[in-house]
């Protein structure tokens, strides 16, 4: 079955180290996203990418980077971890077009501490 | 600027109806899905309403009115398994796969 992965599940990082998150995905969607989850905030995105070489920012963008070389994956890096990046980030793909383009499909998410 | 709303808790009965409205205050706009999350667990997506009007997918309803920048998710026959968390998202004219999620609604269901 196809599906979208993510890992670690788990990070605990300390303030100023660069922090690559993973996301990979089988099911050959052009179109995968990057969230943050904060209480009070919901789901913001932080990049976008519409297909291979693709990137896009998003509304919370800054101090975040991404990077799309294949279809299945788009690592999330933060530069230098700063304690504000402590978060549950997701990550998420969707058909390119389609009666489906409309659906997010979310990985598990990982959990980050920045200390 | 682009903003939706939606209450941050809703109680109600098992067996009971119980309906979670959204509005939105956004320029170019496209579509209004909806999400549920367990705690814990990833967002999945429930339905979306490109088009004025109802759509049913079992137990579950969604409404949408552009005149009105509003829209709604009706849940039918409450099941304790429905405790969760539920977000509206918009989606844009010429970037229709972005979303732009609400901040949630948490549904507590009770006997």
């Amino acid at each position: 079955d196809a599906e979208i992965t993510q890992s670690p599940r788990h990070k605990i990082t300390e303030t100023g180290r660069q922090v690559t998150l993973a996301c990979h995905q089988t099911w050959n969607h052009n179109n995968m996203f990057w969230y943050r989850q904060d209480l009070g905030h919901g789901l913001r995105l932080i990049h976008y990418s519409y297909g291979v070489h693709d990137t896009n920012k998003g509304e919370v963008s800054d101090g975040y980077s991404v990077s799309r070389s294949n279809t299945e994956d788009l690592p999330l890096t933060l530069e230098s971890a700063a304690s504000s990046q402590t978060s549950v980030y997701f990550c998420a793909s969707s058909e390119a077009s389609g009666k489906s383009y409309n659906e997010q499909f979310f990985g598990p998410g990982t959990r980050l501490t920045v200390l | 600027g682009q903003s939706l709303e939606q209450p941050s808790e809703v109680t109600a009965v098992e067996g009971a109806i119980v309906q979670i409205n959204c509005t939105y205050q956004t320029s170019g706009f496209y579509g209004l899905s909806w999400y549920q999350q367990h705690d814990g667990g990833a967002p999945t997506f429930l339905s979306y309403n490109g088009l004025d009007g109802l759509e049913e997918t079992g137990r579950f309803s969604s409404f949408l009115s552009r005149s009105d920048s509003y829209g709604y998710l009706l849940l039918q026959e409450l099941q304790m398994k429905d405790s969760a968390s539920y977000f509206c998202a918009v989606s844009h004219t010429g970037t229709a796969s972005k979303l732009t999620f609400g901040t949630g609604t948490r549904l507590q269901v009770t006997l």
